[in-house]
């Protein structure tokens, strides 16, 4: 079962232009976090936001959380050819006591033409 | 500064054979992970080691035994390949759960990509 979904699937604009993935998700969380993957390389960490923070900013990116909804967006501003990658967002779900487990959605594939 | 190190890259195996993916991290991490990644599903958990001398089931653990060597390494053996478990394979660490983990961030090795044929 998958704790979180993005949105679209695949997603291709213009350089400069801006990128906005959404993820949801199925039950409570503790934290929402956002990962990138270029093509053939593992993911790297972009960003985290707790379940009390609404709103989160790292560099280009803004990540922003509604609880309430059960959703989360990640937004690329003034976006690069080096953007292309695939995006993931990666949801803890509490199943075990010791351990959230890190739940990660089937990604956005992000294409920005030069 | 390597990070998370996976060997090897690229396998090929025949139904029924053997293997290992071998998997060390320097960066002293308490906590790593096996994931396979295969189209349109996302990461799923195989196992996971929450400390040295700790293993424990994830989402997907059929098929799969781990060893959590020592502090830096964590290995995936594979015993009877099956076409099934043709996917890229990730491993992946974390400092949890000295920093908690509710803030656990995951640092991924580079993968590696098995074809079972």
């Amino acid at each position: 079962s998958q704790q979180g979904e993005e949105d679209p699937q695949a997603l291709s604009i213009q350089e400069g232009e801006n990128a906005t993935m959404n993820c949801s998700y199925k039950t409570s969380i503790n934290n929402l976090q956002w990962y990138r993957q270029n093509s053939g390389r593992g993911l790297v960490h972009l960003i985290l936001i707790r379940s009390n923070e609404r709103e989160k900013h790292s560099g280009r990116l803004r990540v922003t959380l509604d609880t309430s909804k059960k959703s989360s967006s990640l937004l690329i501003t003034a976006s690069r050819a080096a953007d292309t990658a695939s995006y993931f967002c990666a949801t803890d779900a509490r199943e075990w006591a010791s351990y959230d487990k890190v739940i990660f959605g089937p990604g956005t594939s992000l294409s920005v033409i030069p | 500064n390597a990070g998370v190190t996976q060997t090897p890259k690229f396998q090929v195996l025949k139904t029924g054979q053997s293997m290992t993916l071998q998997c060390a991290q320097d960066m002293n991490h308490n906590s790593m992970y096996w994931y396979r990644q295969d189209p349109g599903m996302g990461l799923r958990l195989i196992y996971y080691s929450a400390s040295e001398g700790t293993t424990d089931k994830g989402e997907v653990p059929n098929g799969y035994n781990v060893s959590r060597l020592n502090k830096r390494e964590f290995s995936l053996r594979l015993e009877s390949a099956a076409p099934s478990q043709t996917s890229v394979y990730f491993c992946a660490s974390s400092e949890a759960p000295d920093t908690g983990w509710l803030n656990e961030k995951l640092f991924f090795g580079s993968g590696t990509q098995l074809s079972v044929l």
